[in-house]
């Protein structure tokens, strides 16, 4: 079945920092790749994400590449801010049945001044 | 646009004590989800609805019922509440014509069953 794996955390980095969380997944077709993110006491919301091959979601200084070859999914944000500090999944959705979504364990990110 | 709403947000529950969360969207989505988050362990599908009148499991439904007669409300019952049922339970809704499929969040409830 579905599966996707992220590094597991917490990440602590530093105001301004580079941020990585990778993320890589298995599926039978070919899926969407999403990214969410959780902020402290709230639900999940979409952070960004990408339809097919190649295709690079961004949103609020974020980034992420559909890599096929690597199924990969890797986030970046080239310089991080406190606020940026909560859960992040990685997540993958088929396009068949119930339109299932299938999400990492989640990875912590906390930014210190 | 309230999106989705979730309540009650926090609960304690003694052994065997049975209760509903409630969860609504303004939003027509077809799709709507229950999961629940425990620590470290991501998001685990209880149940779904595609639709008003059709519910089916997801990966954990031992414990849990639900029903949809509406678009708008998909609640959660436990009937005997149990230990193992102290997690935090998200719901979500999707809109089932969008190609690729992003998905809806409430707040969350956080049950705890002493």
């Amino acid at each position: 079945g579905d599966s996707v794996t992220q590094m597991e955390g917490p990440v602590t980095l530093s105001e301004e920092a580079f941020l990585t969380i990778n993320c890589t997944y298995t599926a039978t077709g070919y899926p969407s790749l999403f990214w969410y993110v959780q902020y402290p006491g709230e639900g999940l919301q979409l952070l960004l994400k990408a339809t097919k091959a190649d295709d690079k979601g961004s949103n609020k200084g974020f980034e992420a590449t559909y890599r096929k070859e690597t199924t990969s999914f890797h986030l970046e944000k080239g310089s991080v801010q406190v606020s940026d500090s909560a859960v992040y999944f990685c997540a993958l959705s088929d396009l068949g049945g119930y339109q299932k979504v299938t999400f990492g364990t989640g990875t912590k990110l906390q930014v210190i001044p | 646009n309230a999106g989705v709403t979730q309540t009650p947000k926090f609960r304690i529950l003694k052994i065997g004590q049975s209760m509903t969360l409630q969860c609504t969207q303004d939003m027509n989505h077809n799709y709507m989800y229950w999961y629940r988050q425990d620590p470290g362990m991501g998001l685990k599908l209880i149940y779904y609805s595609v639709g008003a009148g059709i519910t089916d499991k997801g990966e954990v439904p031992n414990g849990y019922n639900v029903s949809r007669s509406t678009t708008e409300d998909f609640p959660l019952r436990l009937e005997l509440a149990a230990p193992s049922q102290t997690s935090v339970y998200f719901c979500a809704s999707s809109n089932a014509r969008r190609e690729h499929n992003e998905q809806f969040f409430g707040p969350g409830t956080r049950l705890t069953v002493l």
